[in-house]
């Protein structure tokens, strides 16, 4: 039981490339979410599923796309990244909304130049 | 937008001392979450507090949920240097998304 997995651990990217970080989780929980996290900052919601085939925008969506086609996977896409979204990404998964605990992955940290 | 706050943001001390973390926010939540987060991992949920006043005991840890729900603490006795990592709360307002504190780094020295 691997709990919530993320590929890759660590990537640098020049200004207007694209990548697709992974999540994959194992505990067959409904609910998956991708958050960034900034010094000083805290968490923040990219962007959220709900379900399998289901993504929602979240607090800083902009310069991000998901996709959700398998229950267990949870894609986030940049599709030109930029300075700005040098940060460490955390998935994380949980079986209802709300209350529940959130399982988090241990992280990719990106660095875009 | 709901904002939460936490001090200290950063905060030193030696083992065997006793300290008190703070999540405020002038919002109000249906629950709040503490996690702490170790470098280079993910954070992992200690706590979730749901009903104004409620106090919630983890072994040496204390939390507090604020009578009006909108802030809380986090009470560590005789810390040890494994408790050092970054505590962030996170609060829920009635189904929607959890909002994240920008955290407190404890470091406990030996």
């Amino acid at each position: 039981n691997a709990g919530v997995t993320q590929t890759p651990k660590f990537r640098v990217l020049k200004t207007g490339q694209s990548m697709t970080l992974l999540c994959a989780q194992d505990m067959n929980h409904e609910y998956m979410y991708w958050y960034r996290q900034d010094p000083g900052m805290g968490l923040r919601l990219i962007h959220y599923s709900v379900g399998e085939g289901t993504t929602a925008k979240g607090e800083v969506p902009d310069g991000y796309n998901v996709s959700r086609l398998k229950k267990q996977n949870f894609l986030l896409g940049l599709e030109s990244a930029a300075p700005s979204q040098t940060s460490v990404y955390f998935c994380a998964s949980s079986y209802f909304h709300g209350q529940e605990t959130q399982y988090f992955g241990p992280g990719t940290r990106l660095l875009v130049l | 937008t709901q904002l939460l706050e936490q001090s200290p943001q950063f905060l030193s001390i030696q083992e065997g001392e006793n300290l008190t973390v703070y999540c405020n926010s002038s919002s109000v939540f249906s629950s709040l979450q503490w996690y702490r987060q170790e470098p280079g991992e993910g954070p992992v949920l200690l706590v979730t507090v749901v009903t104004g006043g409620e106090v919630k005991k983890l072994k040496r840890l204390t939390f507090q949920f604020g009578d009006a729900r909108k802030d809380s603490s986090l009470h560590i006795t005789a810390a040890q240097p494994g408790d050092t990592g970054l505590y962030l709360c996170a609060g829920e307002n009635y189904g929607q998304n959890f909002v994240f504190g920008p955290g407190t780094r404890l470091s406990v020295l030996p």
